[in-house]
Formats: structure tokens, C-alpha cells, sequence
């Protein structure tokens, strides 16, 4: 029943290593993002896919990798882990061209790198 | 670029008393603004959007093109009301960055009883 599920939900993992997250929308939407949030609370988008094509790639490393294997999902693998990259993790979708084009959110994965 | 400010990193008032968040924004063409709360332990959800122009959970916000602003206010403040609020900035100029969100730094709001 749930509209924008994320896992997992916390995430405790070494520097250097690999790990994925993942994220699904069961609301018909044709857009992902993922967002950044840091230890101060800031929110930052990262990527954004329409209908499985990558359309907003901001400034991040490209250690980050999305990867959309249809429209409602959309998987976030991180390669190298580092400290930097602990934060909370959060999945949106939206239909892009509907009325207010709301944003519904997943509820986060704590990434945390020791 | 576009970018929203949210000045206030803290706010605490005490119940009953009115509230206001600030937020300001930059923004080269038609401001689609939002804000956006999350509740302790609750995913992100809208709370409202300028373009409806709508009161949710007693909240209202109106946008103030000469300012530049989008605050958020209450005329009385509750308990539950404590949260985070983030304004966003929505991306409406076409091209790649279409429905682009641009949050500010958020303002956690704490209402004492």
C-alpha cells in the first residue's frame, strides 16, 4: 500500500565498499529522484530519471551510479564508500507534467561509512 | 541558479503563539514555490504549494513576488506542529531540469507547551 518504499532503512558498511539502494513507486509516476540529505539537515537533489532516461545529473561524484531497470523503480549503487558519503538518502517520484506536480518521498536510508 | 534561503535554522515558539518561517528565493522566471514538512520520524510530505493558494492544517503561505519571499505562518502554534519545514523552489523553465526541487536549509520548529 505503500507509495514510494525505499531499502533498507539504515545501512552501516565500511569505507571502500559497495552498496546499493533501492527504491520503488506503486503511483503510476514517469519521474525518480534521489535526494541527499547531510548531517546538517540539507537536502540536495542528486538525480532524476523520466521514464527511465537519466535527466538531471548534478554535481556528484561518479561513484554514484543510478540505474532505472523500468519506471518505478530507480537503484542508487555507490562504489568506494567514504565517510563523505554517510547522510540519509531519500527516493521521490512525481508525474512531471500533471497539475502541482507534487513530489511524494520514500522514507530514507540511513547510510552510515565507518 | 535558483536558490532558496530559509534564514532560520531553529525556531521555538510556545503554544497558542503565532508563527512564521521565512523564506526567501531567487529565481529568473515564474516561481512555482512550495513548502514541505517532516514530521519526527515521518517521511517528507507536501504540506502546501503557492498555486492553490490553500490553508492546510491551518498554515498559509502567499508568495510575494516584490520580496521574493514564501513565508510560511500560523496565527497558533501547536505542539504537534513540531517539525522540520523545508520551502522548495520548483524548476519550471523546461529543458533537462524540468520539476527540478531546490530546498532550502530547512527550519526545525519546536513548540513548547
Amino acid at each position: 500500500d505503500t507509495a514510494v518504499s525505499q531499502t533498507p532503512k539504515y545501512l552501516v558498511t565500511q569505507m571502500g565498499n559497495d552498496k546499493s539502494i533501492k527504491c520503488e513507486q506503486n503511483l503510476g509516476h514517469d519521474t525518480m529522484y534521489w535526494y541527499k540529505q547531510d548531517s546538517k539537515k540539507f537536502l540536495k537533489i542528486m538525480f532524476s530519471y523520466n521514464n527511465k532516461e537519466l535527466i538531471i545529473n548534478e554535481t556528484v561524484p561518479n561513484r554514484f551510479s543510478p540505474k532505472s531497470p523500468d519506471k518505478a523503480h530507480l537503484n542508487l549503487h555507490i562504489n568506494s564508500l567514504e565517510l563523505g558519503d554517510s547522510a540519509v538518502y531519500f527516493c521521490a517520484s512525481s508525474q512531471v507534467l500533471a497539475p502541482y506536480n507534487e513530489q511524494f518521498f520514500g522514507p530514507g536510508t540511513r547510510l552510515t561509512v565507518l | 541558479a535558483q536558490r532558496v534561503t530559509q534564514p532560520e535554522k531553529l525556531l521555538s515558539v510556545f503554544k497558542g503563539a503565532p508563527v512564521e518561517l521565512k523564506c526567501n528565493y531567487s529565481y529568473s522566471g515564474s516561481p512555482e514555490l512550495f513548502w514541505y514538512v517532516q514530521y519526527s520520524r515521518q517521511r517528507l510530505q507536501l504540506l502546501l504549494r503557492h498555486i492553490s493558494r490553500e490553508s492546510i492544517k491551518g498554515f498559509t503561505a502567499d508568495l510575494n513576488k516584490g520580496e521574493t519571499s514564501f513565508h510560511l505562518k500560523k496565527p497558533f502554534a501547536q505542539e504537534e506542529d513540531s517539525a522540520m519545514y523545508y520551502c522548495a523552489l520548483k524548476d519550471n523553465a523546461g529543458g533537462t531540469s524540468y520539476g527540478k526541487l531546490t530546498f532550502g536549509q530547512g527550519t526545525i520548529l519546536t513548540v513548547h507547551p
